[in-house]
C-alpha cells in the first residue's frame, strides 16, 4: 500500500499571502489529521477530518482551515500568512474508528514565510 | 487535560550502550500511548504503542516500552544502540473518550549515537 503523500514538499511564501497544502491518505483510511511542527512549540494538533466532516479542532486561529473530499484526500489552507506560520506541516491518516488506531504520517510540507 | 513530558531534550549514548528515553504522561482516563521516531527531513514513524493488555510492548528496530500506571510513565528502551538509531523520538498520548485522533505530543528527545 502506498503511504501518506503530501504536496508540495516545500513552499516559500511572503507575509499576507495564503497557501493550500494537500494530503492523500492511505487507501481505505477515512480520517486525516493535521499537525504543525515548529522548533519552539513542537508538534501541535490542528484539526481532524473524518468522512468530509471536521471532527476535532486544536487551538489555532481561524486563518487555519481545512476540508476533506469524498475520496478522503484533505487540504489545509492558511490565509494571511504570518512569519510565525513557518513550520513543517504534517498530515496523518488512520481508519478513524477508534483512538487506539495508529496514525500514519506523511513526509510533511515545509513552509517558509518571508 | 492530557499532557506528556519527555525528560531530556538531548540524549547521547555510545554505540552498543543501553538507550533509555523517558516519558511521563498526565491523563484523567486510561491513556493510549505511542512512541514515534522522526529522521531528518521525514515524517513520523510509529515505533510502538500501548492500548490495553500487556504492559511491556515491543516495537520495531529492537525498541520496547513499559507502561507503568503507578508511575504514569512509558519509557522507551533499547538494549544496544546502533548508529542508525540517531533521530528524534516523540512520546504521544491520546485517550478513549473524546478528541478523536488527537495526539498530544511531548517535546521530543534527540538521540545521538557516537562510535
Amino acid at each position: 500500500k502506498a503511504g501518506v503523500t503530501q504536496t508540495p514538499r516545500y513552499l516559500i511564501k511572503t507575509r499576507g499571502q495564503q497557501v493550500t497544502l494537500s494530503c492523500s491518505p492511505i487507501s481505505g483510511h477515512r480520517s486525516v489529521s493535521w499537525y504543525q511542527q515548529t522548533p519552539g512549540q513542537g508538534l501541535q494538533f490542528l484539526f481532524e477530518y473524518f468522512s468530509e466532516t471536521q471532527r476535532n479542532k486544536g487551538n489555532f486561529p481561524g486563518r487555519f482551515s481545512g476540508r476533506q473530499f469524498s475520496n478522503s484526500r484533505s487540504e489545509m489552507n492558511v490565509s494571511t500568512l504570518e512569519l510565525g506560520d513557518s513550520a513543517l506541516y504534517l498530515c496523518a491518516s488512520s481508519l478513524g474508528d477508534h483512538n487506539k488506531e495508529t496514525q500514519y504520517f506523511g513526509p510533511g510540507t515545509r513552509l517558509l514565510v518571508l | 487535560a492530557q499532557s506528556v513530558t519527555q525528560l531530556g531534550s538531548h540524549v547521547s549514548v555510545s554505540e552498543g550502550a543501553l538507550v533509555l528515553l523517558r516519558c511521563n504522561y498526565s491523563s484523567s482516563v486510561p491513556p493510549y500511548l505511542f512512541w514515534y521516531v522522526q529522521y531528518p527531513n521525514q515524517g513520523l514513524q510509529l515505533l510502538l504503542k500501548y492500548t490495553t493488555g500487556a504492559t511491556l510492548v515491543k516495537g520495531i528496530n529492537g525498541f520496547e516500552a513499559e507502561f507503568k500506571k503507578s508511575e504514569t510513565s512509558f519509557h522507551l528502551t533499547k538494549p544496544s544502540a546502533h548508529m542508525s538509531d540517531a533521530a528524534e523520538y516523540f512520546c504521544a498520548v491520546t485517550q478513549e473518550s473524546g478528541g478523536y485522533n488527537k495526539l498530544i505530543f511531548g517535546a521530543g528527545t534527540r538521540l545521538a549515537v557516537h562510535p
